[in-house]
C-alpha cells in the first residue's frame, strides 16, 4: 500500500498564478485533511472532508478551495497565489475523525514569489 | 491563539543523554497525540494518551498525560541519532485538533 501520496513535491509560483495540489489515499479512509506547516507555527488545518462529496473549513481556509469528488482523492486549489501562501502543505487521512490517528503524506513545498 | 505551548523549541544533545519535551496548555483536552516528523516527511503518530495521569512507554520513549489533562511530557532515555526529528504534540478539544509548534531535536553521535 502506498498510504497517502501528494503531487507535486515542489512547486514555485508567481503571485497571482493558480495551481492544484493532489492528494490520494489507498486506505479507504472517510476523513481527509489539508494542513499547512510554517516555522514556529505547528500544523494548521486549512480544509477537511468527512466523506466523498463533502468539504468543510478548517482554521485557515481563506485563499484556498478544495474538492472531494472521489473518496480516495482530495484536491487543494489556490486560485490566485500570494507570497503568504508560501509553506509546506500536508495532506492526511484518517478512519475516524480528528481524535483518531492521522496518516500524513510526504508534503508539498510551495514557494510563491 | 496558540493553545499548546511546546518547550524547548530546539534541543541539541549528545548520543546517550536523556531529555524531556513539554507540551503545556491552560485548556483541558479530551486526548493528546504525539507525532514525530523526520526531514522531508510527514508526521507519524507515536502515541495517543486519553486518561489523566496516563503513562505510556514506547521502547526508550515515555509519554505522560497530566492529571488535569492540560499538559503532557515526552521523555527519551539514552537518545540516539535516529531520534533526531521534529516532535509535535496535538490536543483534541471541542472537535478540533490543536498542534503545538514543535520541538526540533538533534542527537549528535
Amino acid at each position: 500500500n502506498a498510504g497517502v501520496t501528494q503531487t507535486p513535491k515542489f512547486r514555485v509560483l508567481k503571485t497571482g498564478q493558480s495551481m492544484t495540489l493532489l492528494c490520494a489515499q489507498d486506505m479507504n479512509h472517510e476523513y481527509m485533511y489539508w494542513y499547512r506547516q510554517d516555522p514556529g507555527m505547528g500544523l494548521r488545518l486549512i480544509h477537511y472532508s468527512v466523506g466523498e462529496g463533502t468539504t468543510a473549513k478548517g482554521e485557515v481556509p481563506d485563499g484556498y478551495n478544495v474538492s472531494r469528488l472521489k473518496k480516495q482523492n482530495f484536491l487543494l486549489g489556490l486560485e490566485s497565489a500570494a507570497p503568504s501562501q508560501t509553506s509546506v502543505y500536508f495532506c492526511a487521512s484518517s478512519y475516524g475523525g480528528l481524535a483518531n490517528e492521522q496518516f500524513f503524506g510526504p508534503g508539498t513545498r510551495l514557494t510563491v514569489l | 491563539t496558540q493553545l499548546l505551548e511546546q518547550s524547548p523549541q530546539f534541543l541539541s544533545i549528545q548520543e546517550g543523554e536523556n531529555l524531556t519535551v513539554y507540551c503545556n496548555s491552560s485548556s483541558v483536552f479530551s486526548s493528546l497525540q504525539w507525532y514525530r516528523q523526520e526531514p522531508g516527511e510527514g508526521p507519524v503518530l507515536l502515541v495517543t494518551v486519553v486518561t489523566g495521569g496516563e503513562v505510556k512507554k514506547l521502547k526508550r520513549l515515555t509519554f505522560q498525560f497530566g492529571d488535569a489533562r492540560k499538559d503532557s511530557s515526552l521523555h527519551i532515555t539514552a537518545a540516539q541519532p535516529g531520534d533526531t526529528g521534529l516532535y509535535l504534540c496535538a490536543g483534541f478539544q471541542g472537535g478540533k485538533l490543536i498542534f503545538g509548534q514543535g520541538t526540533e531535536l538533534s542527537v549528535k553521535p
